[in-house]
């Protein structure tokens, strides 16, 4: 079974500056994907970014960017330039991909950002 | 139009009541999800169903029953509500490779009084 964990409940940050938010996972599995999400108010949950184990490139989308470490399965999220609109629950997941079993999420507990102006 | 429905929205409830959650999606994907949320908790995984024939366990099964009525269409129901199944309830249906994306309902929030 996999684990995910967010060992930070709560961050802040002023607008304007960058915020890293921690994420670990625990898994015997080689072929799977990590993700970010963001839950805000509306508590929609939207995908904010998406990293394939077997790239080694750091996936970055726009002010969002992850540090995948595979060997000490760690996986943060930075946000540059942070915005008011960036407050919201942000989540880890890791998904097993492949095989027939592909597609049920594990997540971790989340992490309350608030961005000050 | 939403990708995926859920009704209803919010609901209260008596301990003891059954209730249905109901969830529907317009992404034609075979894999539907049900995933309850609480604070500190995250995500988990109640049921989840890879065809219409194909229903599984997830993580937080007890006192939950599911059924798929047709590829886009798949209920949540609570048999004799208790109060600490008080939560926020996602469905969700996903894709395979190569992005393995997950699209999420906009949740219903029960409440058991």
């Amino acid at each position: 079974a996999q684990t995910v964990t967010q060992s930070q409940p709560e961050m802040s940050v002023q607008e304007a500056e960058t915020v890293t938010l921690s994420c670990t996972y625990d898994t015997s599995e080689n072929n799977y994907y990590l993700f970010w999400y963001k839950q805000p108010p509306s508590r929609q949950m939207i995908l904010v970014i998406r990293q394939e184990a077997y790239k080694q490139q750091n996936a970055t989308e726009n002010r969002f960017s992850v540090n995948f470490q595979k060997a000490a399965k760690s996986f943060s999220l930075k946000i540059s330039d942070s915005q008011l609109g960036d407050t919201a629950m942000y989540f880890c997941a890791f998904l097993r991909a492949g095989g027939t079993s592909y597609g049920k999420l594990t997540f971790g507990q989340g992490t309350i950002l608030t961005v000050h102006p | 139009d939403a990708d995926v429905t859920q009704t209803p929205r919010n609901r209260i409830t008596k301990t003891g009541k059954r209730i249905m959650l109901e969830c529907s999606q317009t992404k034609g994907h075979d894999r539907m999800y049900w995933y309850r949320q609480d604070p500190g908790l995250g995500l988990r995984l109640i049921y989840y169903s890879f065809d219409v024939k194909d229903i599984n366990k997830g993580e937080i099964s007890d006192g939950y029953s599911v059924s798929r009525q047709a590829q886009a269409k798949f209920s949540l129901s609570l048999e004799s509500a208790i109060p600490n199944q008080t939560a926020l309830y996602f469905c969700a249906t996903s894709g395979g490779f190569p992005t393995y994306e997950q699209y999420f309902g906009p949740g219903t929030r029960l409440t058991v009084t």
